[in-house]
């Protein structure tokens, strides 16, 4: 167990809805990062937030936002979802703005029917 | 431009045999180095990390990687596998972020 939770674990949904994946990092860590896993593009970095600001961004799309919120956990909205979105989605937590180890959670794994 | 290669997709190897998993990085200097396990349907472990210092690095679960700058690689060894070391297996470097190899998946033989 790593620490860090992710609420829901499962969600199906259809074409053109929005949905909210929630993260709860590791006690006292104050990065969070967002991770989308689908077979055809491997792991690839969305966002990072730092102490509720973003911090980085990698291939996030338009349609994607994210936010931390001052207890630290964050959520990442996903809106006029696509067949294409459908993968596993991560968050990690790491004490570290930059270079340091990250913890993942189980992921939510997201279905667009 | 900066890239992370695990040149090995799937790999099979009997129990008990030798492992190693091979990891190259193309950056400008030497980013930090990681190894991650997935299992199926589970997030990511961190199995060991490389900052600096003594080349080689022991992790979790028996496994150890080696650090060469030379050959910019960071592979993953383990002198005798188990049948529950069975997953996918990425290799992960941060410069400013943190990028995953494409994974190689880790078959066991009885």
């Amino acid at each position: 167990d790593s620490g860090v939770t992710q609420t829901p674990k499962h969600l199906i949904t259809a074409t053109g809805q929005r949905v909210t994946l929630r993260c709860s990092p590791r006690s006292g860590d104050l990065s969070v990062y967002w991770y989308q896993q689908s077979l055809d593009q491997g792991l690839q970095f969305l966002i990072q937030y730092y102490n509720g600001e973003e911090r980085a961004k990698g291939n996030i799309l338009e349609r994607f936002s994210a936010q931390q919120f001052p207890d630290l956990h964050s959520e990442l909205n996903l809106s006029s979802l696509e067949l294409g979105d459908s993968a596993l989605y991560f968050c990690a937590s790491s004490g570290a703005s930059g270079a340091g180890e990250q913890y993942f959670g189980p992921g939510t794994r997201l279905t667009v029917t | 431009a900066q890239s992370v290669t695990q040149p090995d997709i799937h790999i099979t190897v009997s129990e008990g045999a030798s492992l190693e998993l091979r990891c190259n990085y193309s950056y400008g200097a030497t980013p930090y180095l990681f190894w991650y396990v997935q299992s199926p349907g589970q997030g990511l472990q961190l199995l060991l990390k490389y900052f600096s210092g003594d080349t080689l690095v022991q992790g979790i679960k028996g496994f150890e990687a080696e650090f060469k700058r030379s050959q910019s690689s960071f592979n993953l060894r383990k002198p005798s596998v188990h049948w529950s070391d069975a997953a996918e297996y990425f290799c992960a470097v941060v410069n400013n972020d943190m990028r995953f190899g494409a994974g190689t998946r880790l078959t066991v033989k009885p």
